[in-house]
């Protein structure tokens, strides 16, 4: 087990509606990455916060925010929820920008459900 | 183009076979390859890096081809907990993020 956790692990909203999911990342890790997997497909990079400033984003809207504190953990904000967003969010840490799998570890995921 | 292709699968072979996944990838500048396992509704995990030297764990070997941007993994003697969805993974230099494939579900039956 990697001591990544997410936060809350299942979740049903409605279209239009808001969500913030959280991520507290592994002891010593100070950058954060988000990745949406829906269903039948990989993983999709959102983006990157390192030391709390977002380092890089995927290709998505503005509606996906986020934020990083200065324990590390983050925060995955979606406005106006559409049914698409129906997706395995995953959060992954890292101890910095240049490192490999091999230091980056994938949380457990927030299951999140829009109706 | 997706930047990651992978065959979705399922691949259904009996216990003991020997199964191949391919995938190709088309930023040639990418660095550095991996193979992810994703059990149903759990999260992907590491399971082997790819060296243009080709790479042996146990019954997976793993190899790259960069001429023709394509990576391959090869299970041997396949065993029942082999059943998950084997993701191909690219990075890209200096960066910490991934880019995925849709993934390959395996499906070993007794």
């Amino acid at each position: 087990e990697t001591g990544v956790t997410q936060s809350p692990t299942h979740l049903i909203k409605t279209r239009g509606q808001q969500v913030t999911l959280r991520c507290s990342s592994q002891s010593g890790h100070n950058t954060v990455s988000w990745y949406q997997q829906a269903l039948g497909q990989g993983p999709q990079f959102i983006f990157q916060y390192y030391r709390e400033e977002e380092n890089g984003r995927g290709n998505f809207p503005p509606r996906f925010s986020g934020l990083q504190f200065p324990n590390y953990s983050s925060e995955l904000n979606v406005n106006a929820l559409e049914l698409d967003d129906s997706a395995l969010y995953l959060c992954a840490s890292s101890p910095g920008l240049a490192g490999g799998p091999e230091t980056q570890y994938f949380g457990p995921g927030t299951r999140l459900l829009v109706l | 183009r997706k930047e990651v292709e992978q065959d979705p699968g399922p691949f259904n072979v009996p216990e003991g076979a020997t199964v191949a996944f391919n995938c190709t990838y088309s930023n040639s500048a990418s660095q550095s390859f991996f193979w992810y396992r994703q059990d149903c509704r759990k999260e992907p995990k590491l399971l082997m890096s790819v060296y243009s030297s080709g790479n042996e764990d146990g019954r997976f070997t793993a190899q790259l081809n960069r001429a023709s941007q394509y990576i391959s993994l090869l299970i041997r003697d396949s065993k029942l907990s082999d059943s998950a969805t084997y993701l191909c993974v690219v990075q890209n230099s200096g960066y910490s993020t991934l880019t995925f494939g849709k993934g390959t579900m395996l499906l070993v039956s007794p």
